[in-house]
């Protein structure tokens, strides 16, 4: 059983407008999470990343939101540049876990020009 | 360039071959990973090294044997492995085990015939 789901396996965005890719979570134990993006050919590098006890983080074009009372984080890309097009994996980490990084399968963001 | 590295970038191999992969860190961290990802699915984390000691084997089929001669250094042996482990294989690192951020080698891509 998947405890950190992305839902949507692809998403397409027009370029300039914004990007949100989503993620949601079983376990109430996790206190970080983080994004990487993948771009094929290459391993996956680390984009972003908030603590449990914020509920955003912003850096640059890149804002993650927080909702612990849904379970569910999201990523904000504006504006979307065909260079964001990539593989996205959210990750989730908690002290029960031994602090391991929990991945979700990915969502495929293609941004059109 | 991620600072990690991963030879062979592809392999081909026989259910009855002896293969090795190897992953080589130039981040001066004592953390390092190994994770299978197969189509569709979230990276699984398969063992934890750090300071060169096994900390973590996800209950990995004995077929996947890791080799940590030092914290610079990471080797997945492969015997008699199954179609189905045919995936791609990534290295990763981080300062220490636990750490919020790890960063990730290329991979290997494995075909198993």
């Amino acid at each position: 059983d998947q405890q950190v789901k992305q839902n949507s396996p692809s998403l397409s965005v027009q370029e300039g407008r914004i990007s949100i890719l989503n993620c949601d979570y079983t376990n109430s134990m996790f206190d970080y999470f983080l994004w990487y993006k993948k771009y094929p050919a290459e391993g996956p590098t680390f984009l972003i990343s908030i603590s449990s006890i914020k509920d955003k983080n912003e850096d640059g074009r890149f804002t993650v939101f927080l909702n612990k009372s849904a379970k569910h984080l999201s990523l904000h890309i504006v504006p979307s540049q065909p260079g964001d097009s990539a593989v996205y994996f959210c990750a989730a980490r908690g002290m029960e876990y031994g602090n391991k990084l929990v991945f979700g399968a990915g969502t495929i963001l293609r941004v059109k020009s | 360039e991620t600072g990690v590295t991963q030879t062979p970038r592809h392999l081909v191999m026989g259910m009855t071959n002896k293969k090795s992969l190897k992953c080589e860190q130039h981040l001066g961290h004592n953390a390092m990973y190994w994770y299978k990802q197969s189509a569709k699915k979230p990276l699984e984390l398969m063992f934890v090294y750090n300071f060169k000691e096994q900390t973590e084997n996800n209950s990995v089929p004995s077929r996947f044997s890791p080799e940590c001669p030092n914290s610079s250094h990471l080797f997945l042996h492969l015997h008699t492995l199954q179609p189905e482990d045919s995936a791609l294989y990534l290295c990763a690192s981080s300062p220490i085990r636990g750490a919020d951020t790890q960063y990730f080698g290329p991979g290997t891509r494995l075909t198993v015939l």
